[in-house]
This record gives C-alpha cells, sequence and structure tokens, in this order.
C-alpha cells in the first residue's frame, strides 16, 4: 500500500517568500505529525493533529509558521516570510492511534536563499 | 535512493539483557547517522548522532552506537537494558550528497519485560 507522501521533495526559495509544504498520509491514519531537521541538528517536533482535537501547536518555532488538515487526511504546512534558518528538512509522519507508531514520509528539503 | 533497513521488526528482552539493533543502509557515501526513540505516549526524540571521528558514539541514557563504514552499518547497543526502555527506535540517514534528505528506517518495536 501507499505510504507517507510529501511535496515537493525539494523547494528553493529567496528569504521574504511564503512557502507550502504537503503531506499526504496513509490512509484511515488518524494522527499526523510535522517536524523539521535542521543542518546538524536533531528532529523539532512541530504540530501534532489527531482527529478532529485542537492540534498540539507547541512546536511551531514562531507564527510565521502555521499548519492546517483539511477533512482529517491532507496537511498544508506554511511558512510565512522564510528566513534563512527555516532551512531544513521537513518530515511528516502518520500514525493509525493516537501517539502510536510513526510512518514517515521522505522529507521536503526546504533550502531559503 | 538511499534506504534504510531495520531488520528486527520487535525485540522482546528481560531486563539486564544486551541489547543490539540492527540498523544498514544502502548509500556508499558520507553520512549523518541517528538513532531517534519513541517512548510511549511521546514524540520522537534524539538518541545519538555520528557525523564524522570516533565510529562508537555514545548518547543518552546508556545508549551506544557503532558506525561500521565498510558494513554500511550503524547498530545500537546497551549493555544492559531497563523495563524503561521499552519504546520505538528509529534509525536515519542523511547522505551529504544530492537532495540532502533524511531517510528512516521502518521501526523496531523493544519490549522489555520486568
Amino acid at each position: 500500500g501507499a505510504g507517507v507522501s510529501q511535496s515537493p521533495s525539494n523547494k528553493v526559495t529567496e528569504k521574504g517568500k511564503d512557502v507550502e509544504l504537503r503531506c499526504d498520509p496513509i490512509s484511515g491514519h488518524t494522527a499526523l505529525y510535522w517536524y523539521r531537521q535542521s543542518l546538524g541538528q536533531g528532529l523539532e517536533f512541530l504540530i501534532y493533529f489527531q482527529g478532529n482535537s485542537a492540534p498540539d501547536k507547541s512546536g511551531l518555532p514562531s507564527d510565521r509558521f502555521s499548519a492546517e488538515r483539511t477533512g482529517g487526511s491532507v496537511s498544508t504546512l506554511t511558512i510565512q516570510r522564510t528566513q534563512q534558518e527555516d532551512s531544513a528538512v521537513y518530515l511528516c509522519a502518520s500514525s493509525p492511534i493516537p501517539l502510536g507508531r510513526q510512518f514517515f514520509g521522505p522529507g521536503t528539503r526546504l533550502t531559503v536563499l | 535512493a538511499q534506504s534504510v533497513s531495520q531488520h528486527n521488526h520487535h525485540v522482546i528482552l528481560s531486563e539486564a539483557a544486551s541489547l543490539e539493533l540492527g540498523c544498514n543502509y544502502s548509500y556508499g557515501g558520507t553520512v549523518n547517522l541517528f538513532w531517534y526513540v519513541q517512548y510511549p505516549g511521546q514524540h520522537l526524540q534524539l538518541l545519538l548522532k555520528y557525523f564524522s571521528g570516533d565510529p562508537l558514539v555514545k548518547g543518552i541514557k546508556g545508549f551506544e552506537a557503532e558506525f561500521i563504514k565498510s558494513k554500511f552499518s550503524f547498530n545500537l547497543r546497551k549493555p544492559s537494558v531497563q523495563w524503561s526502555d521499552t519504546a520505538e527506535y528509529f534509525c536515519a540517514v542523511r547522505d551529504q550528497t544530492g537532495a540532502n534528505n533524511l531517510f528512516f528506517g521502518t521501526g523496531t518495536r523493544l519490549t522489555v519485560i520486568p
């Protein structure tokens, strides 16, 4: 079956521009996570969606970051007015049960020039 | 594309037993290597990482991993596990060329029996 997919695989943008990153979780998975990994750093939690509950946004680094999940499936992570420090690999994961085992997508590599 | 293999899907050990979880990757160039852990009900956290230098890496909570370049391996070890080590363990590899993306293995579930 299909796994978690993310698009685009690579994104290069100019400082100050907005970007949208997309995640398609595994069908039927109720939980969805966004993480990022900056160069030389470990994985950093950003946001967690579970069903229709209010998302856990505790990991979002600033108000330039936002995410939504439409219809309990596809999720979009939006970064407004990108900065060079936003350059990282952004990973999405989904899980069939709340805080259960996670299945990761391939990631989107974001480069802000 | 890089692939990461974790051959042990579920490992069950008694407390005080020694642990070794396998991780192999396919890319032969320069890589960064990571082990992450997800405890029940929690998010992922970094256990340890290897970028360069001493191939034997010490991490948190008594874990260590050894990078063996000739075997494309980065196995995770702990001499004596505890019940609190029950978790899901993920190996991850980032290659230093091309897209520089991070590739995760499928994970190994460790259950430690008191």
